[in-house]
């Protein structure tokens, strides 16, 4: 079975930083393109971050573009999330989302979330 | 920045044709997916590459493009239909994602 599980998530002042992890099962993770999905309480989708099979590649929204880094191990089927000069905008629901290729753009499964709460 | 537009919300009653549309002036160029979300729940893929249903999804589910628009399309939807909807494409370079601002069936 295919699974992501996202880990990570806390209360953070803001300016501080945080390092989410999602953790990937049940298909060959080196295969594949990941993503990044964000959702703040009772809003909408927001895409965060784009990243290639080999890392070599990596996308950003602008709204995260500068603060936020996203990695992977392939050999740990692992994908990460760091977030710097965290601000209030930031609290959401990170959603860890697979690919369905390298590059197709789109989600076909996600995790069920870490919540990450800004404020002082 | 690239922005895709959705209706805020959709009613209707069971067992009639629900149609949630989506405007992007690079949806000539880009591919649109749609996702469910219900309460509580991570998002669910419905319909990609405009009008392809993964396996799973049942029939009833559509999609179809004209232009800068694409519309989701539920026929004799079900209760259990209720729920948000999104859009989701890539700006004309495809290098950055959007989603729309999701659609919320209401089944009366």
């Amino acid at each position: 079975e295919v699974q992501l599980v996202e880990s990570g998530g806390v209360v953070v002042q803001p300016g501080g930083s945080l390092r989410l992890s999602c953790a990937a099962s049940g298909f060959t993770f080196d295969d594949y393109a990941m993503h990044w999905v964000r959702q703040a309480p009772g809003k909408g989708l927001e895409w965060v971050s784009l990243i290639s099979w080999d890392g070599g590649s990596t996308y950003y929204a602008d709204s995260v573009k500068g603060r936020f880094t996203i990695s992977r191990d392939n050999s740990k089927n692992s994908l990460y999330l760091q977030m710097n000069s965290l601000r209030a905008e930031d609290t959401a629901l990170y959603y860890c989302a697979k690919d369905n290729d390298d590059s197709s753009n789109y989600m076909d499964v996600w995790g069920k979330g870490t919540t990450v709460t800004v404020s002082s | 920045s690239y922005e895709l537009t959705q209706p805020p919300s959709v009613s209707v009653s069971p067992g009639q044709t629900a149609r949630i549309t989506c405007s992007g002036d690079a949806l000539p160029k880009q591919y649109a997916y749609w996702y469910q979300q219900k309460p509580g729940q991570a998002p669910v893929l419905v319909i990609y590459k405009d009008s392809e249903r993964p396996s799973g999804i049942p029939e009833r589910f559509s999609g179809s493009s004209s232009g800068t628009t694409v519309t989701l399309t539920i026929s004799g939807v079900q209760a259990e239909d209720e729920a948000d909807y999104y859009c989701q494409s890539a700006d004309s370079s495809g290098t950055s994602l959007v989603f729309g601002g999701g659609t919320k069936l209401t089944v009366l």
